[in-house]
């Protein structure tokens, strides 16, 4: 149980457009959701809080004009990433607070901007 | 704001031997989380730690939790080729599901 399920899990877009991550919860409600970025070798950075029905709570210095965050309803949740740039180019991954078990994690999506 | 040392960040050990990974962090925190990440991959959860004085072993792999010296440990025992990856602490933020800070990770590499 408590699987988060995240789409795509690669894509490569051009500079200036937009890209959109989906994080599902299969089995369970996402009440809260939790977005990190990994650049290569390094560690993962919680970039922003997700809780359904109200806005995100940005960590600081990350821009929230250009990181989109949606999270609509309990099962899903949405990190668009607008006018991306090569320094975007990075491993978002989102994970999911699940009572009484901690956090389980998506996929990653790759994102690379050309 | 809460801070967490992880050391060593790159270690290569032979198969057999064993090892310990530590995890120092500043602040009070009510979890501590073990992770394992492989190449390209998301992270696979290894231990949560609950209280002071939890030991959890699953395998070759064993974490304890010391919460008054801010301490966690990863040991290895006679570590197999397996085992290569890069292993993440990460203690809890906040009082409660707050997400989670990670350590810088322990790239570790067994060779035969």
């Amino acid at each position: 149980g408590a699987v988060v399920s995240q789409h795509p899990s690669r894509v490569i877009c051009k500079s200036g457009t937009s890209v959109k991550i989906e994080c599902r919860s299969l089995d369970f409600q996402a009440t809260t959701m939790f977005w990190y970025r990994q650049f290569p070798k390094q560690s993962l950075m919680l970039m922003a809080t997700s809780n359904e029905g109200s806005k995100a709570t940005y960590e600081q210095g990350v821009e929230k004009d250009k990181f989109l965050i949606n999270h609509a309803s309990l099962t899903l949740s949405t990190l668009t990433v607008t006018s991306a740039h090569p320094e975007d180019s990075s491993f978002y991954i989102c994970s999911a607070s699940v009572l009484n078990y901690g956090y389980t994690f998506g996929s990653g999506t790759r994102l690379t901007v050309v | 704001e809460l801070k967490v040392e992880q050391n060593p960040l790159f270690l290569s050990m032979q198969e057999g031997k064993n090892y310990t990974i530590y995890c120092n962090y500043s602040t009070t925190s009510d979890r501590l989380y073990w992770y394992r990440q492989d190449p390209g991959k998301s992270l696979e959860s290894l231990f949560v730690l609950l209280s002071n004085g939890a030991v959890k072993q699953e395998g070759r792999l064993m974490a304890s939790l010391d919460t008054k010296a801010r301490l966690s440990t990863l040991h290895i025992t006679a570590a197999v080729h397996d085992l290569s990856a890069t292993y993440f602490c990460a203690p809890e933020r906040g009082g409660g599901a707050d997400g989670l800070t990670f350590g810088k990770g322990t790239h570790l590499i067994i060779q035969p």
